[in-house]
């Protein structure tokens, strides 16, 4: 069984820290990743993709890829409370399949 | 945002009722998915469409059935509801899935009852 693991959390940071949110995943041949925000009783929205090792920022968001390690984080730089929501971690894993991890909850305390 | 929705977006049914839930886009994506998200479990494939009468079962498939007709619409039919099946249900359209690297994009989702 492929996996996507996440620690459920929560993790909570104070305003203006730098959250960090791991993933670790189990099927080595995963080739894309996603970071998916999902605010309480709403849908999941996109807030980063990553395809290759290292590094991918936008804005106060990175996203890190380790493909030797299998890992996957996700970094909010300056975090707002706003920001205060679970973060899904996903793979694509081939045959019209991405992996979801269960998700972190995030609070970002005012 | 991606234009999808999804009908209805809240549904109280009873044991043993079929029931059917729409996904409705306006992207013109070929590839539409049919998810189902519970606490501790996070987002399971139901079934996938990879263009219209083309679809295929995902990993919690059992009891659930779909359709696809038109390139914009995407139904779920669960056949004879039961208990197992109260859950959030999300529909999700992506455009190309050369190397997994397009997005899936998501609709606003059904919440499900079944009493």
């Amino acid at each position: 069984q492929k996996e996507v693991e996440q620690n459920s959390g929560p993790l909570s940071v104070p305003e203006g820290a730098i959250a960090s949110l791991n993933c670790t995943y189990s099927d080595r041949v995963s080739q894309s990743f996603f970071w998916y925000r999902q605010y309480s009783g709403k849908s999941p929205e996109l807030i980063m993709s990553i395809y290759s090792n290292g590094d991918k920022e936008d804005g106060r968001f990175t996203a890190q890829l380790n493909k030797a390690s299998q890992y996957v984080s996700l970094l909010i730089r300056d975090s707002q409370p706003s920001d205060s929501a679970t973060y899904l971690c996903a793979t694509y894993s081939g045959t019209y399949k991405y992996i979801f991890g269960t998700g972190t909850r995030l609070k970002v305390l005012a | 945002d991606a234009g999808i929705t999804q009908s209805p977006r809240h549904k109280v049914t009873e044991t043993g009722t079929p029931v059917t839930l729409r996904c409705h886009q306006t992207e013109n994506h070929r590839y539409m998915y049919w998810y189902r998200q519970d606490p501790g479990h996070g987002l399971r494939l139901i079934h996938y469409s990879y263009g219209v009468k083309d679809t295929d079962k995902g990993e919690v498939s059992d009891g659930y059935s779909v359709s696809r007709s038109k390139t914009e619409d995407f139904l779920l039919t669960l056949e004879s509801a039961t208990s197992s099946q109260t859950s959030v249900y999300f529909c999700a359209i992506s455009e190309s899935i050369a190397g997994g690297t397009d997005t899936q994009y998501f609709g606003p989702g059904t919440r499900l009852t079944v009493l």
